[in-house]
């Protein structure tokens, strides 16, 4: 069965350092979606991408954070000078198109789990 | 804004039905979620239901849903323990993004 998958699955970096999470959404999937849980908290929206560009972001997702899809395979998402409170797992989730319009059924990736010292 | 709220903590005997309960605000909410969270794993998509349901049925999972009340429900027949785990409910107006409860914590003891 197709799959998300992330990588790397723990990262530990200092302050201020810049990390790149990697996903590769499900092959036949067109939106695509980065979600944070700081440890104990809910699931939290950051960022969906379709048709590469970003359609929504949340408050979150301010000038530190981007994302890319370098090739037909990898979303990206890059955290400049990483702060201590980005420390969380982050989810990457894709979606097929419904018929109809709007996004499907969002199945998502076993997270990175990124700590930052 | 948009909320979730579920109860955190539920404890069942192994065998036993367990009810997970979920509220939500949004009425525009089109579908709704539950995902299930073993501990350091990812989120796993278990079923769904969309807003002009009222009940769905998936082997032992049951789910309900009350749109007047905007209320929710999960039942899992017969738990066991390979059940515990944490349990998200999510709800989307089907052209956004998910909104996702804080989780229920299910506890399945032998």
């Amino acid at each position: 069965e197709p799959e998300v998958t992330q990588t790397p699955s723990h990262q530990v970096t200092q302050m201020g350092q810049e990390v790149i999470l990697r996903c590769v959404p499900i092959s036949n999937h067109l939106y695509f979606y980065w979600y944070r849980q700081i440890l104990g908290q809910k699931v939290e929206f950051l960022v969906s991408f379709y048709n590469n560009e970003i359609s929504e972001k949340s408050e979150i997702f301010d000038d530190q954070f981007s994302v890319e899809r370098p090739d037909g395979s990898n979303f990206t998402l890059k955290i400049r000078s990483t702060k201590l409170e980005d420390s969380a797992m982050y989810f990457c989730a894709s979606s097929e198109e419904r018929t109809g319009g709007g996004f499907g059924t969002q199945y998502f990736g076993p997270g990175t789990r990124l700590l930052v010292l | 804004g948009e909320d979730v709220e579920q109860s955190l903590f539920l404890s069942v005997r192994e065998g036993d039905s367990s009810v997970i309960n979920c509220t939500y605000t949004d009425s525009s909410s089109t579908y709704l979620y539950w995902y299930k969270q073993e501990p350091g794993a990812g989120l796993q998509l278990l079923t769904y239901i969309f807003s002009n349901m009222d009940m769905k049925q998936d082997q032992r999972l049951t789910v309900l849903l009350n749109k007047k009340d905007k209320h929710l429900s999960l039942r899992i027949a017969d738990t066991q323990t390979g059940d515990s785990a944490i349990y998200f409910c999510a709800e989307s107006p089907g052209y956004s993004t998910l909104t996702f409860g804080k989780g229920t914590m299910l506890l399945v003891s032998p």
